[in-house]
């Protein structure tokens, strides 16, 4: 299957800080990324729509001020959690698709916010 | 009613049985049906992706749909260890890149 990569796969920061995770799409182009929060023992929550050379469109109740997206070429998109609190500490997973009607996941990024 | 609804489990079946899971849902729009297994701290990874109603064989895993009933199943023969995992069923409406709406996940637990 497609491969989709994200980095980091883990970080830890202090609370005020900044932290910005990646997802690429390694063999194909992506005109469209998707990004997912999942706590534990829950199911992904999409939290928005990557559209490469274009705003993101976030889901009801996603601070768009707080989640950064930045859809810059067709393989990469960029996630920025800003002024980062403890609540803000999940597991951040990115999807894109090669093909109209399957996408491939990352392997997720482990936000931990002290 | 949640848009979709998939027990949690945990399911513990030993090792070499037929496991059977499910989804039912209430959206009579959905048409694309996915299947993900999801290990421990990773990514969801795809398994099988349907269209409409009918079967899907891939190796030792078999995909459902049923529209009429709006209930979808996930067959896995021989079970093995390492099937031991989250099983995520999502679904969306059109093609292209549309959005997935995702069941919560049912934990298998295979035992040798």
């Amino acid at each position: 299957g497609a491969v989709v990569s994200q980095h980091p796969s883990w970080v830890i920061c202090k609370s005020g800080t900044s932290v910005k995770i990646e997802c690429r799409s390694l063999d194909f182009q992506a005109t469209t990324m998707f990004w997912y929060r999942q706590f534990p023992k829950q199911s992904l929550m999409l939290m928005a729509t990557s559209n490469e050379g274009s705003k993101a469109t976030y889901e009801q109740g996603v601070e768009k001020d707080k989640f950064l997206i930045n859809h810059a070429s067709l393989t990469l998109s960029t996630l920025t959690v800003t002024s980062a609190h403890p609540e803000d500490s999940s597991f951040y997973i990115c999807s894109a698709g090669p093909a109209r009607e399957t996408q491939y996941f990352g392997p997720g990024t482990r936000l931990l916010v002290l | 009613q949640k848009e979709v609804e998939q027990d949690p489990g945990p399911l513990s079946v030993p090792e070499g049985a037929i496991v059977s899971l499910n989804c039912t849902y209430s959206n009579s729009a959905f048409q694309y049906f996915m299947w993900y297994r999801q290990y421990s701290r990773k990514g969801p990874e795809l398994l099988m992706y349907t269209y409409s109603s009918g079967n899907k064989e891939d190796g030792r895993f078999t995909a459902q749909v049923d529209k009429s009933s709006k209930y979808i199943s996930l067959f896995i023969r021989d079970s093995q260890p390492s099937d031991s995992a989250t099983y995520l069923c999502a679904m969306t409406r059109f093609s292209g890149y549309s959005t997935l709406t995702f069941g919560k996940g049912t934990m298998l637990l295979v035992s040798p």
